[in-house]
């Protein structure tokens, strides 16, 4: 049972526009939310975290975005940029570093 | 900067030989997974260590699949026998000690192919 779900596998943007990538989790314990990037032949890289007692958090371009009474995610990257093309992972846990992964949305950003 | 290493990058072998996979997590980091991770499908955890003891191995198939972290440092993940449903990639991630670190730090992975 897929309790962390990235409905979209794959999303294109033009450069300097925004992007954004979506996230639904079903387990109502999940208090920890990650967005992991991942480029071929590499091990997914850590990019923004934030805490369930938040509904934003911010670093550079990124942002993410969570709406607890939706159970939802969402990853802002703006501007995007052609190295932003990766695949990216959302992934929730419930504090005891277990993390429970989606199945990524792979980003193309287009010069 | 460092880095979780694993080692070989890539594995092939065929069905029913036994593989094994090493994973040196970052020093100090007290907390080590290993994850699978099938094509178009996010990473899964087989199994994670708190130092030298096992704390979650319930999605480890424990009739092929084993994993050792003798002396809480590094660790060695084997299949044997290997099944073509194994091929995937295999990574290993590694978190410091501390329930606010929830940042794990991966390594590249092995991808293994079964043949």
């Amino acid at each position: 049972d897929q309790q962390v779900k990235q409905n979209s596998p794959s999303l294109s943007v033009q450069e300097g526009r925004i992007s954004i990538l979506n996230c639904d989790y079903t387990n109502s314990m999940f208090d920890y939310f990650l967005w992991y990037k991942k480029y071929p032949a590499e091990g997914p890289t850590f990019l923004i975290s934030i805490s369930s007692i938040k509904d934003k958090n911010e670093d550079g371009r990124f942002t993410v975005f969570l709406n607890k009474s939706a159970k939802h995610l969402s990853l802002h990257i703006v501007p995007s940029q052609p190295g932003d093309s990766a695949v990216y992972f959302c992934a929730a846990a419930t504090g005891a570093n277990n993390l429970f992964f989606g199945t990524g949305t792979r980003l193309t950003v287009i010069p | 900067e460092a880095e979780v290493a694993q080692s070989p990058r890539y594995k092939i072998t065929e069905k029913s030989q036994a593989v094994a996979f090493w994973c040196d997590p970052i020093s100090g980091h007290a907390t080590l997974y290993w994850y699978r991770q099938i094509l178009g499908q996010g990473p899964e955890l087989l199994v994670q260590f708190q130092d030298e003891s096992v704390v979650d191995d319930s999605q480890l198939p424990k009739d092929r699949f084993s994993a050792e972290r003798l002396k809480g440092v590094d660790s060695t993940l084997k299949i044997q026998p290997a099944e073509l449903g194994d091929s995937a990639m295999y990574l290993c991630a590694s978190s410091p000690r501390g329930p606010s670190y929830n940042e794990q730090f991966f390594g590249p992975g092995t991808r293994l192919t079964v043949l």
